[in-house]
């Protein structure tokens, strides 16, 4: 089972901050296989990237992913209000799901 | 649109059952894979169950097999999760959301494209 783990567990940024969010995991991901997903309070999660660095539909631009084999990251550029949530990564190379245990970005 | 709806969950007894629902619209759903991931209270994403594109493939996580049944019907866009010797730990609020490809087969790790706003199930005595 491919272990990940998210980084910090808690962000404190102002809006208009730069947020880095790192999701580390214990085996090579293979070909990039790492989603991103936003949730908000009582929400449901939504995608936002997938082969770690594919915008989804209708994701602004102020996201972005990167990374490759185990260090992967999600850069949120110029917060805004409602990027404020809880972000977990997720590989879909193995056979066995796995998603991170989360970090949330919080309004400092 | 891509709209996924969940239904049935409620307030049950340890050893009981639930049946819980989720009736899709917005896309071509029987050309989908479906999933259910759960999240327990103040917890992280559980992947449950998934069922393929035409039914003929279905995955279940260790902590359900032998005890949480996936199904669906194409005819009316619908996917089911039955649940039965319900466990305190089972409590959680469940998601049902939709494979990123076409033609997904259930037991297929994937990326989650669409999701439903859940329905909470919660197993006390």
């Amino acid at each position: 089972e491919i272990v990940l783990t998210q980084s910090p567990g808690t962000l404190s940024l102002s809006p208009g901050d730069r947020a880095t969010l790192s999701c580390r995991a214990s085996q090579t991901i293979s070909r990039n296989y790492l989603a991103w997903y936003q949730q908000k309070a009582g929400q449901a999660p939504r995608l936002l990237m997938y082969n770690a660095s594919r915008r989804f539909t209708g994701v602004p631009d102020r996201f972005s992913g990167s990374g490759s084999g185990t260090d992967f990251t999600l850069t949120i550029n110029r917060l805004e209000p409602e990027d404020f949530a809880v972000y977990y990564c997720q590989q879909y190379v193995s056979s066995t799901w796995t998603f991170g245990q989360g970090t949330r970005v919080e309004i400092k | 649109e891509v709209q996924l709806v969940e239904s049935g969950g409620g307030l049950t007894q340890p050893g009981r059952s639930l049946r819980l629902s989720c009736v899709a619209s917005g896309f071509t759903f029987d050309e989908f894979a479906i999933h259910w991931v759960r999240q327990g209270p103040g917890k992280g994403l559980e992947w449950v169950a998934g069922i393929g594109w035409d039914g003929g493939n279905v995955g279940y996580a260790d902590s359900v097999k032998g005890r949480f049944t996936i199904s669906r019907d194409n005819a009316k866009t619908s996917v089911y999760l039955e649940m039965s010797s319900l466990r305190v730990e089972d409590t959680a609020l469940y998601y049902c959301a939709k494979d990123i490809n076409p033609y997904g087969r259930g037991t297929t790790v994937t990326v989650l494209a669409y999701w439903g706003q859940g329905t909470l199930a919660t197993v006390s005595s």
